[in-house]
């Protein structure tokens, strides 16, 4: 069982280029998030999705497009990257619904913006 | 708006010594407050959640309303609890968790 699979784990772009990081999960959940993380934030919720079709901007969405056209796929891309987007992504997936639910987490992709 | 705070970028203990991070939270409501775990080299995972009441690895939190708190707790530390820990929070109704800062947790043999 695969849980949440990050596509690509690291890449280096120049600032400028365009890229998109594939998120995929396999366990049938309605929600998916993407998170980046930097050093002394913790992780700051990008954009968020909580069903096929739908999304929704999180805490700092500025820069991100993303897009859910299939429940199992959460794209996120960054149309002009810039040195400030350096960082490492997560993207993670819960079921829907409150209280026992769980966040599962893909393994991170490094990104860095030259 | 809801907010997680966790004072502490490192902390240092030695093995067998008691451990407390802390967290703190800012929200009206009432939140699901949970510790998730980064060992090195792996993907960030649930520890335990204030709803469940659980000791996972030895470790449990209590939530205080007064004080608006989730410490994480641990009485004799051990090496292999080395990690990055983020407290995190779920407010009524949202379906995103709003994280603190995160702590790293260093345990010396």
């Amino acid at each position: 069982n695969a849980g949440v699979t990050q596509t690509p784990k690291f890449r280096v772009l120049k600032t400028g280029q365009s890229m998109t990081l594939l998120c995929a999960q396999d366990m049938n959940h309605e929600y998916m998030y993407w998170y980046r993380q930097d050093p002394g934030m913790g992780l700051r919720l990008i954009h968020y999705s909580v069903g096929e079709g739908t999304t929704a901007k999180g805490e700092v969405p500025d820069g991100y497009n993303v897009s859910r056209l299939k429940k199992q796929n959460f794209l996120l891309g960054l149309e002009s990257a810039a040195p400030s987007q350096t960082s490492v992504y997560f993207c993670a997936s819960s079921t829907r619904g409150t209280g026992r639910t769980e966040a599962f987490f893909g393994q991170g992709t490094r990104l860095t913006v030259v | 708006a809801q907010r997680v705070t966790q004072p502490e970028k490192l902390l240092s203990v030695f093995k067998g010594a008691p451990v407390e991070l802390k967290c703190n939270y800012s929200y009206s409501g009432s939140p699901e407050l949970f510790w998730y775990v980064q060992y090195s080299r792996q993907r960030l995972q649930l520890l335990l959640r204030h709803i469940s009441r659980e000791s996972i690895k030895g470790f449990t939190a209590d939530l205080n309303k007064g004080e608006t708190s989730f410490h994480l707790k641990k009485p004799f530390a051990q090496e292999e609890d080395s990690a990055m820990y983020y407290c995190a929070l779920r407010g009524t109704g949202r379906r995103a968790l709003t994280f603190g800062s995160g702590t790293r947790l260093q345990v010396q043999p």
